[in-house]
Formats: C-alpha cells, structure tokens, sequence
C-alpha cells in the first residue's frame, strides 16, 4: 500500500464546480503540502501545511484552499472550478526540520471543462 | 524570489554517461534536491547536496557549488529504466520550503 495516498486518481468535472482532492499519509510526517504540476512549468507549490494548527500559502494559491483535519490528512479545494486549474495535482509528506526530501503521491489529475 | 534552470531535454545511448545541469539564484541557501520522474508517475527522491563537492550513490552523483549557483547530476552507465524527468530543487531558509526547476527529460535509446 502506498505510504501517500490521494483521492481520486482521475476527475472530470465542468466549470464552476466544487471539487475536493484529499491526501492521506501513514509515514507519521508533520509537514503536508499540494503542488500542481503542468507540462513546461513544473512543480508549484499550492498551500502547505507544517502541523494540524498550520497552513501557508504557497506561490499559486488562489482559487483554492486547504484544510489540515488531523496530522494524516490534508485536502486541496476548488471552490469554482476553471479549465485553468486542469492539471495534475501532487500531495506530498516530509520530516519536521529542514529538509527537502519529498514523499509524493501518486497524483491527481483534474480535467475541468 | 528563486530562480531555477535546467535544460529541456537531452538524449543519450545506454552504457553512456550523462550530466544534466542546474544553476540557481537563491537567498539563504540550505540544499540542492534532486528528483527523477516517470511519465506519468510521481516524483522520488534521488540525492540531495547541502556542502560544496560531490555526492556519489551508485550509479548517481550530484554535485555543488555554493559560490557559482550550480549543480550537476551525472548518470552512469545509463540503462533503459533511467529515461525520465529529472527535477532540481532548492530549499531555502527564507522560505522554508522546496522550489523545483522545470525538469530535464532524458531520454536513452539503444
């Protein structure tokens, strides 16, 4: 079973809708966070989330928001969907301190019409 | 702000070596990452540099300079399985968290 998990895999929805990606994690990390990533432009940071009491937004966070329910869960809203926001959208885990060494999931493709 | 380069794209032929390069500008500077990605799969961890020099783990070194901005990974002895997306990574005190360059596709042929 994977360490990371995100739900759903896969979502097509139309414009305007509320959709929900949520993040689960059995490794015990205390930092959480949300990257969208699109072909040319890489890795963007969305919100992160550093303990349950924690949320920071990243470079790219308009239009969306986080909530940090406990220490294994961190989900990523759309309030109003826009075709923009089409993408492939990544949670990730890390240790407490300063370090860069990433557990990602396996992704979340978003599609929105 | 930081500001990470990599090139787009190179091909290589299997058995051969490959050095994919990485500058950066960044203030208070804590660590250079780097990340291999298959089409289609997550990002994993490949190595990480915080002190000037090379970092050597098998078949994959990573190497840094503080002074010029700069970082390479090299890979030896290139198989078929290494045809992916490399990411480089900034973290930086100032911002407490992990900035990723556009990536590299490498892509190895027979």
């Amino acid at each position: 079973d994977a360490d990371v998990t995100q739900t759903p895999r896969n979502r097509i929805t139309k414009t305007g809708k509320r959709i929900m990606l949520e993040c689960s994690q059995t490794k015990g990390h205390d930092r959480m966070y949300w990257y969208r990533q699109d072909p040319g432009l890489g890795l963007r940071l969305i919100y992160y989330s550093f303990d349950v009491k924690d949320i920071n937004k990243g470079e790219i966070s308009d239009g969306y928001s986080v909530s940090r329910q406990a220490q294994a869960k961190f989900s990523l809203s759309l309030e109003s969907a826009i075709p923009n926001q089409t993408a492939l959208y990544f949670c990730a885990t890390s240790r407490a301190g300063e370090t860069g060494e990433l557990f990602f999931g396996e992704g979340s493709r978003l599609t929105v019409l | 702000g930081q500001n990470i380069d990599q090139p787009t794209e190179m091909t290589a032929t299997e058995g051969a070596i490959v050095q994919i390069n990485c500058t950066y500008q960044t203030s208070g500077f804590n660590g250079l990452f780097w990340y291999q990605q298959h089409a289609g799969e997550a990002p994993t961890f490949l190595s990480y540099n915080v002190l000037d020099g090379l970092e050597e783990k098998g078949r994959f070194s990573s190497f840094l300079s503080r002074s010029k901005g700069y970082s390479y990974l090299l890979l030896k002895e290139l198989q078929m399985k290494d045809s992916a997306s490399y990411l480089c990574a900034v973290w930086s005190r100032g911002n407490n968290r992990l900035a990723f360059g556009k990536g590299n596709q490498v892509v190895v042929i027979p």
